[in-house]
């Protein structure tokens, strides 16, 4: 069984389009949740933590459901800038251990 | 300067070569990590390095051998590599390991022959 798992994509919107991407883990320990986006051939860079009340950057906005272990991201009115992979990434004990998503690929079209 | 920075960018190596990975982070962090992505798979964590301690090794073969001679400095010498690790290394940064929101370098691409 799979540590983190996301949805499988690739997920193909129109521009302005709403597109909410989940995943979900195994470690019901996992302390800290965050997403991250990848361009083609670039290092992932940091979009958002994710914290237990939910929090929103934006058009951004991610959810974290602990009794379910469930995180979501949302992306409101896409932007072609948004095409990218989005990776769901699960930290368990404190630091010791990151544990990365397969990553959903967005492709925003005109 | 960025903020993460890995060199080479590109490798090519032979199997029974020895060489090294270089990353270096002017962020003021104190944990830094390896990472590797392969094709088609996730991002392994490889090793945790909190205030120059290694904290972490996720179950690496001994031909990877990381070097953390400083805070902002972090190697990762490679020995007898196997076609298998070709890969693109990612080296991370974080304030450390409880405020742990990671900023990655470009990574080095790894091609072994």
């Amino acid at each position: 069984r799979k540590e983190v798992e996301q949805d499988p994509g690739p997920f193909n919107v129109p521009e302005g389009a709403t597109v909410a991407f989940n995943c979900t883990y195994s470690n019901s320990a996992s302390q800290s949740f965050f997403w991250y986006r990848q361009d083609c051939r670039k290092e992932p860079k940091l979009l958002m933590s994710v914290y237990s009340s939910g929090n929103e950057d934006g058009r951004f906005t991610a959810q974290l459901n602990r009794a379910s272990q469930y995180i979501s991201l949302l992306i409101r009115d896409s932007k072609l800038s948004d095409s990218a992979t989005y990776l769901c990434v699960v930290e368990e004990g404190y630091g010791q251990n990151f544990v990365f998503g397969p990553g959903t690929r967005l492709s925003v079209l005109p | 300067e960025t903020g993460v920075t890995q060199t080479p960018r590109h490798l090519v190596m032979g199997m029974t070569n020895k060489k090294s990975l270089k990353c270096e982070q002017h962020l003021g962090h104190n944990a830094m990590y390896w990472y590797k992505q392969s094709a088609k798979k996730p991002l392994e964590l490889m090793f945790v390095y909190n205030f120059k301690e290694q904290t972490e090794n996720n179950s690496v073969p001994s031909r990877f051998s990381p070097e953390c001679p400083n805070s902002s400095h972090l190697f990762l010498h490679l020995h007898t590599l196997q076609p298998e690790d070709s890969a693109l290394y990612l080296c991370a940064s974080s304030q450390d390991q409880q405020n742990n929101e990671q900023f990655f370098g470009p990574g080095t691409r790894l091609t072994v022959l």
